[in-house]
């Protein structure tokens, strides 16, 4: 597609229930990346896919947080047992193989968790 | 890993002054540093990057220096403008080739007023 594409992009989910995030990355960018932004902060490193491998998965916070990728295509952030702590935006991005130039992000799911 | 140190987190200015704000990174490996802009509400945008092989790099208004030796990176933007007034993160990545990572400052709220 065009850009970089988000969904849902917003969610409210009750404490305790798992949530499925989408990102779509940009055609052919064979990396993607996960980020965080809590409310007024900066963004916090989750993860990022090579194709459909994660040589760096060291920002995710806990085992409730996992992501996966199809191939250089969609990928999706599972947060299980949600927790107030997880209400944020959730930014995706994307880039071609050989390098981090040229970040574009998608425009975010908004999580609240209640 | 990286870490990526910004000031100041608020700064205030009117319009037609100059604005600056500064980062600081700890990886002397690092050589690709870009500037995001990201207004209430929206995606982070990149709007300049400069990479470690020059020290400095302008585009109309705005430009971004690189001191190396010292491990800091600058964006100034002159003749402010109130529609400047946003949230800017400054990065930093080691790009060897591959897609990897960008640790990102706790960005600097920019206010321009008439």
């Amino acid at each position: 597609g065009a850009g970089v594409s988000q969904s849902p992009s917003n969610k409210v989910t009750e404490k305790g229930k798992d949530v499925e995030l989408r990102c779509d990355p940009i055609s052919g960018h064979t990396a993607l990346y996960w980020y965080r932004q809590r409310l007024g902060q900066g963004l916090e490193f989750l993860i990022y896919f090579q194709g459909n491998s994660a040589p760096d998965k060291s920002g995710l916070p806990s085992d409730r947080f996992s992501a996966e990728r199809t191939g250089e295509s969609v990928s999706t952030l599972t947060i299980q047992r949600t927790q107030q702590e997880d209400s944020a935006v959730y930014l995706c991005a994307s880039t071609p193989a050989s390098a981090v130039y040229g970040y574009t992000f998608g425009s975010g799911t908004r999580l609240t968790v209640v | 890993g990286e870490n990526v140190e910004q000031h100041p987190s608020t700064l205030s200015v009117q319009e037609g002054d100059s604005a600056v704000i500064k980062c600081t990174y700890s990886d002397s490996a690092s050589n690709y540093f870009p500037w995001y802009k990201q207004e209430l509400g929206k995606r982070p945008q990149l709007i300049i990057d400069i990479r470690s092989n020059v020290g400095e790099k302008k585009d109309q208004r705005i430009a971004v220096t690189l001191n190396k030796t010292a491990k800091h990176f600058s964006l100034h933007i002159t003749e402010t403008q109130p529609e400047d007034s946003a949230v800017y993160f400054c990065a930093a990545s080691r790009n060897t080739g591959t897609a990897s990572k960008l640790t990102f400052g706790t960005g600097t709220r920019l206010q321009v007023t008439l």
